[in-house]
């Protein structure tokens, strides 16, 4: 079946912009998450979905940062008066939501972000 | 909290030689461990992890990790490379009490060398 795919699959855009990035889990998987991968690291985790509610934003690093998941599948993360520190592939991963350790996340390809 | 090291950005081998990735952690509950692989324009793929019980977990692609609790550590090994197996490859942590949280280490880069 179709994996998690990420729209678009690069975005480049000026210091300053605001912009959207999107996430389409698989189906029936009721978390959904959001990591960033800056060049040279490990992805590092931003957000944590459980239907339609955020339940652990803590590693959104500031309030510039905000995604939403209205109807609890398709997820936006939104990121304000962008600047080049952006700059990484935001990754999104979904999961069956269950918990615990038989809960596999299931990642999509990312988006590249570039700030010029 | 918890964090991982991945000993060595890069890691080449010959094709047929033995694959050793290192990874060690620091966790202050029990935590549950994980290997990933990215492929290039490819999402992260799981190919292991651990959980409880056996301490020796076996994975996709003839990947192994054993779990070693006091020596912190979660090695990723292969008998025999293939050029197949080039690409990145990520030890991640999860706590038992937020387990949706994957912390990853900066990862490592395998060259297969024909």
């Amino acid at each position: 079946g179709a994996g998690v795919s990420q729209t678009p699959s690069n975005k480049v855009t000026e210091k300053g912009k605001y912009v959207e990035l999107r996430c389409d889990p698989i189906s029936g998987h009721t978390a959904l998450y959001w990591y960033r991968q800056s060049l040279g690291q490990g992805p590092e985790f931003l957000i944590y979905f459980q239907g339609t509610g955020a339940a652990d934003d803590s590693g959104l690093p500031n309030d510039r940062f905000f995604a939403v998941r209205p109807e609890g599948s398709v997820s936006t993360l939104k990121i304000q008066r962008t600047e080049r520190g952006d700059s990484a592939v935001y990754l999104c991963a979904s999961s069956l939501g269950a918990g615990g350790f038989t809960d596999t996340q299931y990642f999509g390809p990312g988006t590249r972000l570039t700030v010029l | 909290a918890q964090s991982v090291t991945q000993l060595g950005s890069h890691v080449s081998v010959s094709e047929g030689a033995l694959v050793l990735l290192r990874c060690n952690y620091s966790s202050s509950v029990p935590p549950y461990l994980f290997w990933y692989v990215q492929y290039p324009n490819q999402g992260l793929q799981l190919l292991l992890k651990y959980t409880t019980g056996a301490t020796l977990v076996k994975g996709i692609n003839g990947f192994e990790a054993e779990f070693k609790k006091s020596e912190t550590s979660f090695h990723l090994t292969k008998p025999s490379a293939h050029m197949s197996d080039a690409a990145e490859y990520f030890c991640a942590v999860s706590a038992v009490d937020s387990s949706y949280k994957l912390i990853f280490g900066s990862g490592t880069r395998l060259l297969v060398r024909p």
